[in-house]
C-alpha cells in the first residue's frame, strides 16, 4: 500500500481567512492526483482531477498545483467561509490504475 | 455525473450479525466500487464489482466478510458478514465519472455510517 499523506490532519480558520494544506504522493508511476470535498452526511464531491506536472486549476474561491516530480500537490481556500468547513481529501491514482486516498484535512470555518 | 442512491444511511447493529447496503446508480456502469473509511483511516478500497462475473477483493479483504452481488448495470450490494465492533466504519459505494470532455473522477454515494455494538 502506497503513503499518500495529508498535512495538516485538522485546521480550525476565521471567517474571511485564506488558508492551503499539502497532499503528497509518491513521485513514481503518477497518472492522476484527485481532490475531493466530503461534508458530513453528504457525498464526497470531486473538485479537481490533475494530471500533469504543473498543473494548475481553479473552481470559484478554491485552486490546486501539482508537481508531480516532487510529488505534492496544494490546495488553497480564499477568504474562506463556513459553507467551507468539510474534510478535503486527495487521492493518487497510478499507471497500474491504483487508486490510493490520503486521511483528509478536516476545515472548520469558524463565522 | 452520475448520481448514486446508497442505503441505508446509517444503522447500529448487534456483533455476529450482517448488514447488506445497496447502490442504486442512474445510468448503466461497468464497475462499481466499495471503499471503508475506519475511523482516523483513510479511504481503502474493498472490492470492484462487476456485472456478470466475481467481484475482485484488494489485499485484506475476502468474499466470505463482505460478499458483493452486481445482478445488472445500476445496482450493486455490499454485505458486511458476522460483524464485529471492528467492521464499525463508513461505507461508500463509487464508479467513474465520465463526460464527454474527459473524466471527472468517481462519484460516490452519500455512505453508510455503521456502529457495531
Amino acid at each position: 500500500i502506497l503513503n499518500v499523506e495529508q498535512s495538516p490532519q485538522s485546521l480550525h480558520v476565521q471567517e474571511g481567512d485564506s488558508t492551503n494544506f499539502t497532499c503528497s504522493f509518491p513521485s513514481s508511476n503518477f497518472y492522476a492526483l484527485h481532490w475531493y470535498r466530503w461534508e458530513t452526511a453528504k457525498s464526497p464531491e470531486a473538485l479537481f482531477v490533475m494530471t500533469l506536472n504543473g498543473d494548475e486549476k481553479k473552481k470559484g474561491r478554491i485552486s490546486a498545483t501539482l508537481n508531480t516530480k516532487e510529488g505534492y500537490s496544494y490546495l488553497y481556500i480564499k477568504g474562506s467561509q463556513p459553507e467551507d468547513s468539510a474534510t478535503y481529501l486527495c487521492a493518487f491514482l497510478n499507471t497500474g490504475n491504483q487508486f490510493y486516498f490520503g486521511t483528509g484535512t478536516s476545515l472548520t470555518v469558524i463565522p | 455525473s452520475a448520481v448514486i442512491s446508497q442505503k441505508p444511511s446509517r444503522d447500529i447493529c448487534q456483533r455476529g450479525t450482517s448488514l447488506t447496503i445497496q447502490c442504486q446508480v442512474d445510468s448503466q456502469v461497468t464497475m462499481m466500487f466499495w471503499y471503508r473509511q475506519q475511523p482516523g483511516q483513510s479511504l481503502t478500497l474493498i472490492a470492484t464489482a462487476n456485472q456478470g462475473s466475481e467481484a475482485t477483493y484488494e489485499s485484506g479483504f475476502v468474499i466470505d466478510k463482505f460478499p458483493i452481488s452486481r445482478p445488472n448495470l445500476t445496482f450493486s450490494t455490499l454485505t458486511v458478514s458476522n460483524m464485529s465492533p471492528e467492521d464499525s466504519s463508513i461505507y461508500l459505494c463509487s464508479v467513474e465519472d465520465h463526460g464527454s470532455t474527459g473524466w471527472y473522477g468517481y462519484t460516490f454515494g452519500s455512505g453508510t455510517r455503521l456502529t457495531v455494538v
